[in-house]
């Protein structure tokens, strides 16, 4: 089946490291978002690309980076990580009638 | 840019009561409402969708309501069920500009015996 998927789907770092999480989807889908979600906040939408090296900030984009160098794949960095950067990220694409279709998350901690 | 807000942040109740999640949202641009189901520990799954030319749309158990005067939409889920327990969340969109969603911050939804 076409999926979403995401690794690491979890992660411990320090503050002060460089992470990279990575999404890869079979769907064939053009749009690709990266979400945040901490408790009681709901998703914040970090970035997204309407296709390859097409890049757009989201709500909450400081902090964060990514890059789009192919269709199927969209990462995300923390060039350097803090502890309130520590959340459940979510990658995601987008069809043509408009569903989001989300990868498994990855669970981040910064320490 | 678009805000949405959702009611209740929690909400309890009785196997085979009904449940109701209301949502409001701020751009009268928006024309695209999706709601989706998050289990604990899994992805938002998409569980029903509206868009703004309709009132309302039903998937058994499960419909959606939409009034675009007063920029509020609703979900509401019949006969529940143990498995209906998770964490709903109700987005909006308007066509064009990425057609970003925008999400409310979640109802946690508990069906009890």
């Amino acid at each position: 089946d076409a999926d979403v998927t995401q690794t690491p789907r979890n992660r411990i770092t320090k503050t002060g490291k460089r992470i990279m999480l990575e999404c890869s989807q079979t769907k064939g889908h053009d749009r690709m978002y990266w979400y945040r979600q901490d408790p009681g906040l709901g998703l914040q939408l970090i970035y997204y690309s309407f296709d390859v090296k097409d890049i757009n900030k989201g709500e909450i984009s400081d902090g964060y980076s990514v890059s789009r160098q192919a269709q199927a794949k969209f990462s995300l960095s923390l060039e350097s990580a803090i502890p309130n950067q520590t959340a459940l990220y979510f990658c995601a694409t987008k069809s043509i009638t408009g569903e989001q279709f989300f990868g498994p998350g990855t669970r981040l901690t910064v320490l | 840019g678009e805000n949405v807000e959702q009611h209740p942040s929690t909400l309890s109740v009785q196997e085979g009561d009904s449940a109701v999640i209301k949502c409001t949202y701020s751009d009268s641009a928006s024309n695209y409402f999706p709601w989706y189901k998050q289990e604990l520990g899994k992805r938002p799954q998409l569980i029903i969708d509206i868009r703004s030319n309709v009132g309302e749309k039903k998937d058994q158990r499960i419909a959606v309501t939409l009034n675009k005067t007063a920029k509020h939409f609703s979900l509401h889920i019949t006969e529940t069920q143990p498995e209906d327990s998770a964490v709903y969340f109700c987005a909006a969109s308007r066509s064009g500009g990425g057609n970003k969603l925008t999400f409310g911050t979640g109802t946690q939804l508990k069906v009890e015996l």
